[in-house]
């Protein structure tokens, strides 16, 4: 049961420079997230999703895109990578009921731009 | 604004002896609580939690207690192990069930 599997793991980018952080679930799992984590400052909510075709603004929205196509995937856009994108970006979902507010994370893409 | 606030960036216990985290809200509307551990090169995993309707929610070696007069919720460890070494992120569950996390706190449970 691999749960929620982010690709990369590492990643480093120069200024300016687009990626596209890949994060895939196989619990049919409705709701998924993507969260920031800067040191001292805790997660921070991107973006997130209900179900496919469906995505909204976290709180730390600016300078990121999604889509959800499908139940399974939700993949998170960087188009001009700027210094203070630099951090670690965690994927999550969970399911609707009766634990909706359980997350199950993956693993982690740790993210350098330079 | 921080709505979700772990004023201890660390904590160091001695095995075997309790351990407890602390983490404090502002918004008196969040209705659920979470606890999560988070190890280096890992994601965080969901620990305890509790409702709002309940003060103490209690798992094995861990538990939580909840005032909501005083904004504030605790997770104890006892006793605490080795492995319990890592970093805790405490939740609540906002607008449209979304979680807000707290900064985090280092546990390091010295042998």
């Amino acid at each position: 049961n691999a749960g929620v599997t982010q690709t990369p793991k590492f990643r480093i980018l120069k200024i300016g420079q687009s990626m596209t952080l890949q994060c895939a679930q196989d619990m049919n799992h409705n709701y998924m997230y993507w969260y920031r984590q800067d040191p001292g400052m805790g997660l921070k909510l991107i973006y997130y999703s209900v179900g496919a075709g469906i995505t909204d603004k976290g709180e730390v929205p600016n300078g990121y895109n999604v889509s959800r196509s499908t139940t399974e995937d939700f993949p998170l856009r960087l188009e001009l990578a700027a210094p203070s994108q630099t951090s670690v970006y965690f994927c999550a979902s969970n399911p609707t009921d009766p634990d909706g507010e359980k997350l199950f994370f993956g693993s982690g893409t740790q993210l350098s731009v330079l | 604004d921080q709505q979700v606030k772990q004023n201890s960036p660390s904590l160091s216990v001695q095995e075997g002896r309790i351990s407890i985290l602390n983490c404090d809200y502002t918004n008196s509307m969040f209705d659920y609580f979470l606890w999560y551990k988070k190890y280096p090169a890992e994601g965080p995993t969901f620990l305890i939690s509790i409702s709002s309707i309940k003060d103490k929610n209690e798992d094995g070696r861990f538990t939580v207690f909840l005032n909501k007069s005083a904004k504030h919720l605790s997770l104890h460890i006892v006793p605490s192990q080795p492995g319990d070494s890592a970093v805790y992120f405490c939740a609540a569950s906002g607008w449209g069930g979304k979680l807000i996390f707290g900064q985090g706190t280092e546990l390091s449970v010295k042998p």
